[in-house]
């Protein structure tokens, strides 16, 4: 099965700098990745996704970068503010429907 | 707005005990999972459902059961409670992909479950 490895566990940035977490799969047909957003409180929510037959998206602050040969894939948030703090899931297919998530990161962003 | 609703916020049971958490959605997705969260560990799949009355194992699903009578409900049940089920445990829906892709799926608040 899928094997999704997110780096890093946690994330401290100043308000305003850029942050970025990667994330590595193992399967070479997986073709869809999402990168999910969990504040304090509520479940993961869809903030970006990519899907194979392209290497990059964006949208506003949030764009999403995907290398197929590498097999990895990366979210990057600029101008970072604080309600960006949450704690940040990517995943990758990995069967009918399912995903397999990574471990997540804690972004804490200080003012 | 979709929605998925989740039967309750918090939760404490006894050692033993059989425990139902329940979900509903009301975006008529075809597909609903059971995920349960835990620090260091991420997002693990107990369950899912692609139909109603049918069901699916996912990672982790020693320990459980589930239940999908209806399109828009999914339950999780434990049988005989345990303190390693001491978890947060979120239900999520999507609908099927067609395309060969999947879709995105939509998370509940979670539940907390506390086994003493």
């Amino acid at each position: 099965g899928e094997n999704v490895e997110q780096h890093p566990s946690t994330l401290s940035v100043q308000e305003g700098d850029s942050a970025v977490i990667k994330c590595t799969y193992s399967d070479s047909a997986s073709n869809y990745f999402p990168w999910y957003k969990q504040e304090l409180g509520k479940g993961p929510q869809l903030i970006i996704d990519i899907r194979s037959n392209v290497g990059e998206k964006k949208d506003q602050r949030i764009a999403v970068t995907l290398n197929k040969t590498a097999k990895h894939f990366s979210l990057h948030i600029t101008e970072t503010q604080p309600e960006d703090s949450a704690v940040y899931f990517c995943a990758a297919p990995s069967g009918y429907s399912t995903l397999t998530f990574g471990k997540g990161t804690m972004l804490l962003v200080s003012p | 707005d979709v929605k998925v609703t989740q039967s309750s916020r918090y939760l404490v049971k006894r050692t033993g005990e059989k425990v139902f958490l329940e979900c509903v959605q009301d975006m008529d997705h075809e597909n609903m999972f059971w995920y349960r969260q835990d620090p260091g560990l991420g997002l693990r799949l107990i369950y899912f459902s692609y139909d109603v009355k049918m069901k699916e194992k996912g990672d982790i699903p020693e320990g459980y059961s589930v239940s999908r009578e209806k399109k828009e409900r999914f339950s999780l049940i434990l049988e005989s409670a345990s303190t390693n089920q001491t978890s947060m445990y979120l239900c999520a829906s999507s609908s099927s992909p067609g395309t060969g892709y999947s879709d995105e799926q939509f998370f509940g608040p979670g539940t907390r479950l506390t086994v003493l």
